[in-house]
């Protein structure tokens, strides 16, 4: 059955660094698309980015363009979330999410998030 | 970019049915639209898709008491026969050319 495990948050500071990874099982990895979604304590989810099943495209929700880094390693079956400047308003559960098929951005599949902290 | 309008909280009894609704933003009325559920301290899980030909795809494992329908820029989840499991948040969820966009959820209270 497809599974996604993330890993890689923690406690932060802000302007520090994470990279965020999600394994991916079950399926085919290289031929979907792939999302991270976040969701602040208490609050409803956001869309963060997506990659192409390729890795060459790639799309970011506008509180992060410019700061964080979507990424793939097919070979690896594992997708990235490189986290770089970041804020207090960062902190969040991060989810890694399966896409469709090209150009289906429907949410199929999502793992059991990561937490993010980002406090001095 | 599409909007996506949700009452922030409903209520229902066990046993009953509830309609949950999801408005898209004038202009995009093709677009397909997503629900999702989020158990108290769980991960969202993917319930159904509604597209626009009025065809949906449910998930895997979803019971039938779970239901979508959509009219015009109204879209909707209808859950019948409440459980006490179905409390939770539900979201829906769709994309525009380059951006993911997600509803402000629903909290579902089941009395």
């Amino acid at each position: 059955q497809v599974q996604l495990v993330e890993s890689g948050g923690g406690v932060v500071q802000p302007g520090r660094s994470l990279r965020l990874s999600c394994a991916a099982s079950g399926f085919i990895f290289s031929t979907y698309g792939m999302h991270w979604v976040r969701q602040a304590p208490g609050k409803g989810l956001e869309w963060v980015a997506v990659v192409s099943n390729d890795g060459y495209t790639t799309y970011y929700g506008d509180s992060v363009k410019g700061r964080f880094t979507i990424s793939r390693d097919n070979s690896m079956n594992t997708l990235y979330l490189q986290v770089d400047r970041l804020r207090p308003e960062d902190t969040a559960a991060y989810y890694c999410a399966r896409g469709g098929g090209r150009g289906d951005w429907s949410l199929y599949y999502w793992g059991q998030g990561t937490l993010v902290t980002v406090s001095s | 970019q599409p909007v996506l309008t949700q009452s922030p909280s409903a209520s229902a009894s066990l046993g009953a049915s509830v309609k949950l609704t999801c408005t898209l933003s004038s202009g995009h009325s093709t677009y397909a639209i997503v629900w999702h559920q989020q158990q108290p301290e769980k991960g969202p899980r993917y319930l159904m898709k509604l597209n626009s030909d009025g065809s949906h795809n449910k998930g895997d494992g979803i019971p039938d008491r779970f239901s979508g329908s959509s009219s015009g820029a109204e879209h909707y989840l209808t859950i019948s026969s409440l459980q006490s499991e179905d409390e939770a948040d539900y979201y829906c969820q769709t994309w525009g050319p380059g951006i993911g966009v997600f509803g402000g959820g629903t909290k579902l209270t089941v009395l």
